[in-house]
């Protein structure tokens, strides 16, 4: 149980152009969701925390207007990289927070999705 | 969240234990040891988390000194498969807040 699927895998798309990352969870209700970016061989970096219902709470020197997040249902959050740059190029995932079983809030990550600028 | 200190990379060879070390010095009361792994390419996987108890499961266990100050994950039977960036990661358990990822240890287990 506690799956997460994030959609696509990997993309790659021009310079200029936006591109919309899908994090789902799959049998259980996130009531939070995090969004996680990891460049090469570093480690994972939080970007935003998003509550279903509510704007996304970012961190330091995150662009919000960039790195667009809509949390609108309990078991959908979507991330979009506007106007994508190079730089960034990156690994990018999700994690979802809820309410599965009995008292269990931990925290759950998908796949992750590559994403490449060119 | 209390900060960790987990040696960069460490070697095991196939078919034995592997104890990766943590250190949690300032690690407050109300605060929980999580480990997760990171295989190539993938999104973090769960492993085992504790208060100040020992752990296990049917992937590791977890051995935290009776001060708190430190952990040790340790898996039994190391296998290939198990070559990935380990996090120690202290947080207050059932929180609403992020986890927060340090640089981990790189575990190469080798056949």
């Amino acid at each position: 149980g506690a799956v997460v699927s994030q959609h696509p895998s990997r993309v790659i798309c021009k310079s200029g152009t936006s591109v919309k990352i899908e994090c789902r969870s799959l049998d259980f209700q996130a009531t939070t969701m995090f969004w996680y970016r990891q460049f090469p061989k570093k480690s994972l970096m939080l970007m935003a925390t998003s509550n279903e219902g509510s704007k996304a709470t970012y961190e330091q020197g995150v662009e919000k207007d960039k790195f667009l997040i809509n949390h609108a249902s309990l078991t959908l959050s979507t991330l979009t990289v506007t106007s994508a740059h190079p730089e960034d190029s990156s690994f990018y995932i999700c994690s979802a927070r809820g309410t599965y079983g009995a008292g269990d809030y931990e925290q759950y990550f998908g796949p992750g999705t590559r994403l490449t600028v060119t | 969240d209390a900060k960790t200190t987990q040696p960069p990379s460490m070697d095991c060879a196939e078919g034995r234990a592997a104890n990766l070390p943590c250190n949690h010095s300032t690690i407050s009361g109300n605060e929980y040891v999580y480990w997760y792994r990171q295989i190539h390419s993938q999104g973090p996987q769960y492993i085992i988390h504790g208060l100040k108890n020992n752990e296990t499961n049917e992937m590791a266990s977890l051995i935290i000194t009776e001060d708190r100050k430190s952990s040790t994950l340790i898996l039994p039977h190391a296998t290939l498969r198990d070559t990935a960036v380990y996090y120690c990661i202290v947080r207050v358990g059932q929180a609403g807040t992020a986890l927060i990822f340090g640089k981990g240890t790189t575990l190469s287990v080798s056949s």
